[in-house]
């Protein structure tokens, strides 16, 4: 298996400028999550998503973060306008349902963007 | 409220053992991971602990303390490739089910 595959690898942007990631999870999996991480603030969740109907964005930042997932085998979130303060490793994962060790979530390498 | 408390750092010496302690509070425990991450990579999955005890994989095994609210990762006979990030995420049903995360444990290996 391929794994969760993201593009693109590293992102260099101007404040401003829409932003768009994208994720494609492992093939058979239910769940899908974007994240965040900083060094100040660590890991944290955005979004999820479970068979391509998002359930929790309370952990979108603001209104200038959307997530889609148009299919099974597709996910994208979108900055717009991007902000410094966005600059960060935005990682993918996806995983089973199933309960226990079956949710195991797998991630993906991380975009790392940087917003100039 | 949801936290979880790693130490922010620890060195160890090449061959030699290391625990690394993670204690949470949740309002409703429903299993713990254990992750790896090296500098400039993504988290790689290493344990889960649901049921009090040790589980023990190779050289890492992880323990669990429900009632303690308590976990650790022992890694055994260190290589220097055990040099990362090791990252203790807790489900939590208030949580709806999700993984709440430590800011993670960066571990030197010193020959």
């Amino acid at each position: 298996d391929a794994g969760v595959i993201q593009s693109p690898r590293h992102e260099v942007t101007e404040m401003g400028q829409e932003v768009t990631l994208r994720c494609k999870p492992i093939s058979g999996h239910d769940y899908l999550f974007w994240y965040r991480q900083t060094m100040m603030r660590g890991l944290e969740l955005l979004i999820y998503f479970n068979n391509n109907v998002p359930i929790d964005d309370s952990g979108m930042p603001e209104d200038r973060f959307s997530a889609k997932m148009p299919n099974a085998s597709f996910s994208t979130l979108k900055i717009q306008p991007s902000e410094p303060r966005d600059s960060a490793v935005y990682f993918c994962a996806s995983s089973l349902l199933g309960g226990g060790e079956q949710e195991t979530q797998y991630f993906g390498p991380g975009t790392r963007l940087l917003v100039l | 409220g949801q936290n979880i408390d790693q130490p922010t750092e620890m060195t160890a010496t090449e061959g030699a053992i290391v625990q690394i302690n993670c204690t949470y509070q949740t309002s409703g425990f429903n299993g713990l991971f254990w992750y790896q991450q090296h500098a400039g990579e993504a988290p790689t999955f290493l344990s889960y602990n649901v049921l009090d005890g040790l589980e023990e994989k190779g050289r890492f095994s992880s323990f669990l303390s429900r009632s303690k609210g308590y976990s650790y990762l022992l890694l055994k006979e260190l290589q220097m490739k055990d040099s990362a990030s090791y990252l203790c995420a807790v489900r939590d049903m208030g949580s709806n089910y999700q993984l709440i995360w430590g800011a993670g444990t960066k571990l030197i290996i010193k020959p």
